[in-house]
């Protein structure tokens, strides 16, 4: 079975330019959440899709962060205009809905994309 | 959801078991522990979770107090690929919402 896939893997741009991330979840895994990590902290949730629905977006910050899942499967996270502090790993994870059987009612996370501003 | 509290970082010898603690004294009845690791520069992976009983995968083994005010996860025979940050979090939506990372366990498995 084929991962969470995340691209680019590494990004580095100038504070106020912008820049988006690809996720492609597991297949029919119609939960996906965005994570960010900044160095030596644990990832911090800033969005989460069921389907292409948003279930909580209470952590992004609205005003340079969008995200989108266009037709309830791949999604792309974009920020506009990149500051100094959002130089992070962002993580993409899916997740079925419900339970499906023992070990399906976990999030899979895929590899991050590090993003560095300059 | 409770707030976790686990040592910034441990050491165990290759081949014996790594017993990793966390603390969780404020958990409610509805709130499940889950145990997910971070390998250097990959995304987090699930490892376990259990609500009271003690609970064992292919991966590990997790201990939950009778209080369910801590639990240990246990990883018995430690290899050098286990090097890792392990987070334990307390969850009430099934695993099902955003997951509340904290700092967690920095686990160095020495040759």
């Amino acid at each position: 079975e084929a991962g969470v896939a995340q691209s680019p893997r590494y990004k580095i741009i100038e504070k106020r330019q912008s820049v988006a991330f690809w996720c492609n979840p597991i297949s029919g895994h119609a939960t996906l959440y965005w994570y960010q990590q900044i160095l030596g902290q644990g990832p911090k949730l800033l969005i989460q899709f069921q389907n292409n629905g948003v279930v909580d977006d209470s952590q992004l910050p609205k005003d340079r962060f969008s995200a989108e899942r266009l037709k309830g499967v791949d999604s792309t996270l974009k920020i506009q205009p990149a500051k100094l502090e959002d130089s992070a790993v962002y993580l993409c994870a899916s997740r079925v809905v419900g339970w499906e059987g023992p070990g399906t009612d976990t999030q899979y996370f895929g590899p991050g994309t590090r993003l560095t501003v300059l | 959801d409770a707030k976790t509290t686990q040592p910034p970082s441990m050491d165990c010898a290759e081949g014996r078991a790594a017993n990793l603690p966390c603390n969780h004294s404020t958990i409610s009845g509805n709130e499940y522990v889950y145990w997910y690791r971070q390998i250097h520069s990959q995304g987090p992976q699930y490892i376990i979770h259990g609500l009271k009983n003690n609970e064992t995968n292919e991966m590990a083994s997790l201990i939950i107090t009778e209080d369910r005010k801590s639990s240990t996860l246990i990883l018995p025979h430690a290899t050098l690929r286990d090097t890792a940050v392990y987070y334990c979090i307390a969850d009430s939506g099934g695993g099902a919402d955003g997951l509340t990372f904290g700092k967690g366990t920095h686990l160095i498995i020495q040759p």
